[in-house]
């Protein structure tokens, strides 16, 4: 069946720091590969998504590369400010259409 | 409306008690989706609607749990003789079609005391 594994969290990084959140996944066929953030208080966003190897999704300087090779889809970003502390899922669809999730990572960023 | 719109926002029940979620998805999405977010924890799928083909009933936990779509609009999701265990965020999204991006709703909060 399909999974997502993610970085367990929680993180706590500085504002200007950067953040990685490392995301690995198991599924059949060619699955669709997204990035969604939880702000506090806020529902469920998409952050940014990537639906073919080597494609890489960027939105709010965030960006991840779907790497078929390693089945990895890490988040990354170069400077994080403290308007990033968020809850950051990785998830996955394939033809099958659900999403399956990873647990979740918790990220604070300090002033 | 522009967005996926859930409620009540917030419920709080009896144990024993049967409460109903509902969702308006966005007009025009023809894929309805329910996910429950516990605590500290990720999604689980809960149920799938895409059009007028049978509801994918794979996610639901027990047979305490049902849902209903009339077509391509408002979604409920009923929880008969509510537990502890089933306090959640229950999170409803859509989505156009295959190709297209999912769009959650806010969620609704319950909580069973």
């Amino acid at each position: 069946g399909n999974s997502v594994t993610q970085m367990e969290g929680p993180v706590t990084l500085s504002e200007e720091a950067f953040l990685t959140i490392n995301c690995t996944y198991t599924a059949t066929g060619y699955p669709s590969l997204f990035w969604y953030v939880q702000y506090p208080g806020e529902g469920l966003q998409l952050l940014l998504k990537a639906t073919k190897a080597d494609d890489k999704g960027s939105n709010k300087g965030f960006e991840a590369t779907y790497r078929k090779e390693t089945t990895s889809f890490h988040l990354e970003k170069g400077s994080v400010q403290v308007s990033d502390s968020a809850v950051y899922f990785c998830a996955l669809a394939t033809n099958d259409y659900k999403l399956s999730f990873g647990a979740g990572t918790t990220v604070t960023v300090r002033a | 409306g522009a967005g996926v719109s859930q409620s009540p926002s917030n419920k709080v029940t009896e144990k024993g008690k049967d409460v109903e979620l509902r969702c308006d998805p966005i007009s025009g999405h023809t894929a309805l989706y329910w996910y429950r977010q516990r605590l500290g924890q990720g999604l689980e799928f809960l149920i799938y609607f895409q059009g007028n083909s049978a509801p994918d009933k794979s996610g639901l936990p027990s047979d305490r749990f049902s849902a209903e779509r009339t077509g391509e609009s408002v979604s409920t999701l009923t929880i008969q003789r509510t537990q502890q265990e089933d306090s959640a965020v229950y999170l409803c999204a859509s989505r156009a079609g295959p190709n297209y991006g999912y769009t959650f709703g806010s969620g609704t909060r319950l909580t069973v005391v």
